[in-house]
């Protein structure tokens, strides 16, 4: 494990579900992440939380909503989800800018939107 | 002026040798340029990072190169190993944080 936990591993889900995906560290890190990583496609940003306020959502649909209720986890709430959007989903987690540990990146979620 | 391209996409090479993989940005207030390194069901694991006072770093087996002027950076595995076979990704930020990620190079060694 590297730290950033993530559950499920793997989720499969039909269109009108409701489901959230859950990720957890305790590094002591003060800014979380969420990315989307899609097969011969970059990561994709989708949200970022520094201490614990969202920073920054990348244009993302809103049947994705991301939860920090603390400095330690993040959500991803998922509903009306379409086929394109089965993906494997990565949380991350790191220290605010100034130092050079990098993400800690969790082993995702894989999900499948059926 | 966001992108980070990363090349080739896939790349095959024999135990010892010398895998290279590339990547170019665009944004010049660009000052972080880390490495990461995925196997199959995992995710991403910082490998090596530069910042752009310096052109090359590095740690082990694999070094950056950088260069500034040409806004481009590379990944050079020496001494390749079959267990070095993963995805590589460079990446790419003001600061360190809101990573902009290359599309990704999948690497083979073969014994």
């Amino acid at each position: 494990e590297t730290g950033v936990t993530q559950t499920p591993r793997h989720l499969v889900m039909g269109m009108t579900n409701k489901k959230s995906l859950k990720c957890e560290q305790h590094l002591g890190h003060n800014a979380m992440y969420w990315y989307k990583q899609s097969a011969k496609k970059p990561l994709e940003l989708m949200f970022v939380y520094s201490l614990e306020e969202r920073v920054e959502n990348n244009s993302v649909p809103s049947r994705f909503s991301p939860e920090c209720p603390n400095s330690s986890h993040l959500f991803l709430h998922l509903h009306t989800l379409q086929p394109e959007d089965s993906a494997l989903y990565l949380c991350a987690s790191s220290y605010l800018t100034g130092r050079d540990s990098g993400y800690t990146f969790g082993s995702g979620t894989r999900l499948t939107v059926v | 002026q966001q992108q980070v391209k990363q090349s080739p996409q896939s790349l095959i090479v024999q135990k010892g040798g010398i895998p290279i993989i590339n990547c170019a940005y665009e944004n010049t207030a660009f000052d972080y340029f880390p490495w990461y390194q995925q196997f199959p069901g995992k995710g991403p694991a910082l490998l090596i990072a530069i910042r752009p006072d310096v052109s090359e770093k590095k740690e082990g087996r694999f070094t950056i190169s950088f260069n500034k002027s040409a806004k481009q950076f590379s990944l050079h595995i020496m001494d390749s190993q079959p267990g070095d076979s993963a995805t590589y990704f460079c990446a790419a930020s003001e600061g360190t944080d809101k990573l902009i990620f290359g599309t990704g190079t999948r690497l083979q060694v073969f014994p």
